[in-house]
C-alpha cells in the first residue's frame, strides 16, 4: 500500500516570493510521482510529473519539484508567485509496476497568494 | 475529444434515489478512472477499466455503486439508492496506458457535483 503526506494544510503567501509546498510518500514498491492543481469548482490540472531520469522535474506555470529518494519527498517550488496561482494543490503517487496504475492522493494545500 | 468530458455538471437526488454519471474519455485513450472527492480535499479511487473491462475495482463500494464502459457509449457510475454521504464531486479520468512512462498520465473531466438530500 502507498500513502502520501502533505503537512501543510494552507500555505498563505505574498505575490512574487518563492514558496515550497510539501510532499512527502510511503510506498513498498518504486512510484510514480504527480503535482496537480485544482481551481474553484475545476476539475485536476496535471502540473508536473517524474517518473524516472532527472530528479528535478520542470512543469507549467513556472513550477518544479525535486525528487528525493532517501528523503521520499517530492516538493513543489515556484520562485515567485502570482495572484493566479491561488489554488489547491494535490501530490499523487501510482505504483510503478502493478495495482492498475490508480492514483493515491495527499489531503491537498491551499495556496493563497495576497498582494 | 481532447478533454475527458463528465455530464451532468450538477446533480441532485433524495436520498434512496439513483444517481447516474457519464464519462466520455479522451480519444485514444484505453484506461478510464472514478475518483470520488469528499469535502473538498479527499481524494478515493473507486473503479478503473482497460476498454470495456474492470481493471481494478478495489475501491467500489459494491453494494450500491456501478460502473460499465461499453463500447461506442460513455462510460457511466450509477448509484442505487443514494445515501447522504454520498455526496460528493465525482471525477473521471483517462489515459493511454498504464506503467509505461510517459503515456501513463491521467488527464481528468471536470467533475459531477452529486448533491443527496
Amino acid at each position: 500500500a502507498q500513502s502520501v503526506t502533505q503537512l501543510d494544510s494552507q500555505v498563505p503567501v505574498f505575490e512574487e516570493a518563492p514558496v515550497e509546498l510539501r510532499c512527502n510518500y510511503s510506498s513498498s514498491v518504486s512510484v510514480y510521482l504527480f503535482w496537480y492543481v485544482q481551481y474553484p469548482n475545476q476539475g485536476l490540472q496535471l502540473l508536473l510529473k517524474y517518473l524516472s531520469g532527472s530528479t528535478l522535474v520542470k512543469g507549467i506555470n513556472g513550477f518544479e519539484a525535486e525528487f528525493n529518494k532517501s528523503q521520499t519527498s517530492f516538493h513543489l517550488r515556484k520562485p515567485s508567485v502570482h495572484i493566479s496561482d491561488t489554488a489547491e494543490y494535490f501530490c499523487a503517487v501510482s505504483q510503478l509496476t502493478g495495482g492498475g496504475n490508480k492514483l493515491t492522493f495527499g489531503t491537498g494545500t491551499q495556496l493563497k497568494v495576497e498582494l | 475529444g481532447e478533454e475527458v468530458a463528465q455530464t451532468p455538471k450538477h446533480l441532485v437526488r433524495g436520498e434512496g434515489q439513483k444517481a447516474k454519471l457519464y464519462c466520455a474519455p479522451i480519444k485514444g485513450h484505453s484506461y478510464v478512472f472514478w475518483y470520488q472527492q469528499v469535502l473538498k480535499n479527499e481524494f478515493k479511487f473507486l473503479i478503473s477499466f482497460q476498454n470495456e473491462n474492470v481493471f481494478d475495482e478495489t475501491g467500489m463500494p459494491k453494494e450500491r455503486f456501478s460502473a460499465k464502459c461499453l463500447p461506442n457509449s460513455p462510460c457511466s457510475l450509477e448509484i442505487q439508492a443514494t445515501k447522504l454521504e454520498d455526496s460528493a464531486v465525482y471525477f473521471c479520468a483517462s489515459s493511454r496506458a498504464v506503467g509505461t512512462g510517459s503515456t501513463d498520465t491521467q488527464y481528468f473531466g471536470p467533475g459531477t457535483r452529486l448533491t443527496v438530500l
